[in-house]
Formats: C-alpha cells, sequence, structure tokens
C-alpha cells in the first residue's frame, strides 16, 4: 500500500547549522507530496509542497524537490534558526481524499 | 478569520463520559476529516467526510460517531471514554482537486482530550 517514511528524530542542530529531514515514500500513480510543521502547542501548517516529478517547494527558506526516480522529498534549510524548533511531517495525496503522513520528525535547534 | 476551528481546545473529563467536540471550517471546502494525533505524534486519520457523506472511516471504535449536519461542520462524538482515548484530535479540511492541483489540507489547532 501507499506510505511515507521519514527519518526517526530528534534531530539536534546549532543555530546556522545546515538541516536535511529525509523522506521516501511508496506509491502507485503520481502523488503529490507536501511538508508541513507543527509548533508546540498548535496545528499542522503546509510549510510547502510539489505536484510532479523534478518539482521544487520552497517556503522561508526550506526546500525539497520530488523526486521521482528515488521516490523522495527530502526537506533541507541552509541555515537553521531557534524557531525552526517544531515537529515535521511529510505527506503524500494520492486519490482526491487520501493524505498519508509520515511519523514526524522533531527538529531541535540550540543557540 | 480562522479558517478552521474546533472546540474545546481542552478537556478533561472522566472514564466512561461521553464528549463532543466540533469543528467548522469557513473555507467553503468539500471534505472535512478528523485525526487522532497520540503522545509520539503520530497522526492516524479516523473520518473523512466529502459533502455530508462518509468516505473515509478507518478502523476506529464504534464508540466514535461522526456527524456533519452541513459542508462546513464535522462533529465528533465519543461515548463511553476511555484512558487510552487520550490524544489529541485535529480537525482538517480540503477541496478535492481538479486536475492534478495537489490540493492542500488544512488544520485546525487540536483539541486536547485527556481522560482520567
Amino acid at each position: 500500500g501507499n506510505s511515507v517514511t521519514q527519518m526517526e528524530g530528534p534531530v539536534t542542530l546549532s543555530e546556522e547549522a545546515f538541516l536535511t529531514i529525509n523522506c521516501t515514500y511508496t506509491a502507485t500513480g503520481y502523488p503529490s507530496l507536501f511538508w508541513y510543521v507543527q509548533y508546540p502547542g498548535e496545528g499542522l501548517q503546509l510549510l510547502l509542497k510539489a505536484t510532479k516529478a523534478d518539482d521544487k517547494g520552497s517556503n522561508k527558506g526550506f526546500e525539497a524537490t520530488y523526486r521521482k526516480e528515488t521516490t523522495s522529498f527530502h526537506l533541507e534549510k541552509g541555515s537553521v534558526q531557534v524557531s525552526d524548533s517544531a515537529v515535521y511531517f511529510c505527506a503524500l495525496l494520492w486519490g482526491p481524499y487520501k493524505y498519508i503522513f509520515g511519523t514526524g520528525t522533531r527538529l531541535k535547534v540550540l543557540a | 478569520d480562522t479558517a478552521v476551528s474546533q472546540t474545546p481546545k481542552y478537556l478533561v473529563t472522566q472514564m466512561g463520559n461521553d464528549k463532543s467536540i466540533k469543528c467548522e471550517q469557513n473555507l467553503g471546502h468539500d471534505t472535512m476529516y478528523w485525526y487522532k494525533q497520540d503522545s509520539k505524534k503520530f497522526l492516524k486519520i479516523m473520518f473523512s467526510y466529502n459533502n455530508k457523506e462518509l468516505i473515509i472511516n478507518e478502523t476506529v471504535p464504534n464508540r466514535f460517531s461522526p456527524k456533519s449536519p452541513d459542508k462546513a461542520h464535522l462533529n465528533l462524538h465519543i461515548n463511553s471514554l476511555e484512558l487510552g482515548d487520550s490524544a489529541v484530535y485535529f480537525c482538517a479540511s480540503s477541496q478535492v482537486p481538479t486536475g492534478r492541483s495537489g490540493n492542500t489540507i488544512y488544520f485546525g489547532e487540536g483539541s486536547w482530550l485527556t481522560v482520567v
């Protein structure tokens, strides 16, 4: 079946470090791919998305490229800030309603 | 204006009680969802309604019953609450995509349910 696998956390980085959170997926057809962020005590917010192969989603310095050949959608940021500390979820949309989320990766950025 | 709003935000109740969580969206979306997030942050779909019709019903105990009076509202009623029901419940909505627009799903801020 369709699924999303993302790296286990927590990921702890110093401020201004480079961030990569890995995400791979299994799906039939051509799903859309998303990254969501959840700050403490809040709901999930869309961070970025890509709807077809080789698309790059970007927002707030974060980027992810839809790689069909490796079925991946890794999240990257060149220089993280303390305010980026949150839980990050990779997700895919398969069909009109079926959103499938990864298990989340907690990021902690130290000053 | 909050796009997806749910109430209450916090709920502490005793085992065996019945409780409801309400959800409303003002985005004009056709589809609404309930997700459960456990203590490890794992997010699991429970139900989905499209234009008031149930379209996704995952393996959820019968004690959980969703109700959609109109396409802007999806409420969750839980009977005979158990300790294991303690979690964060998220309401969400989306619009059925046309073509391959890959529409975004929008989440409410969550309802923290604690059963004691």
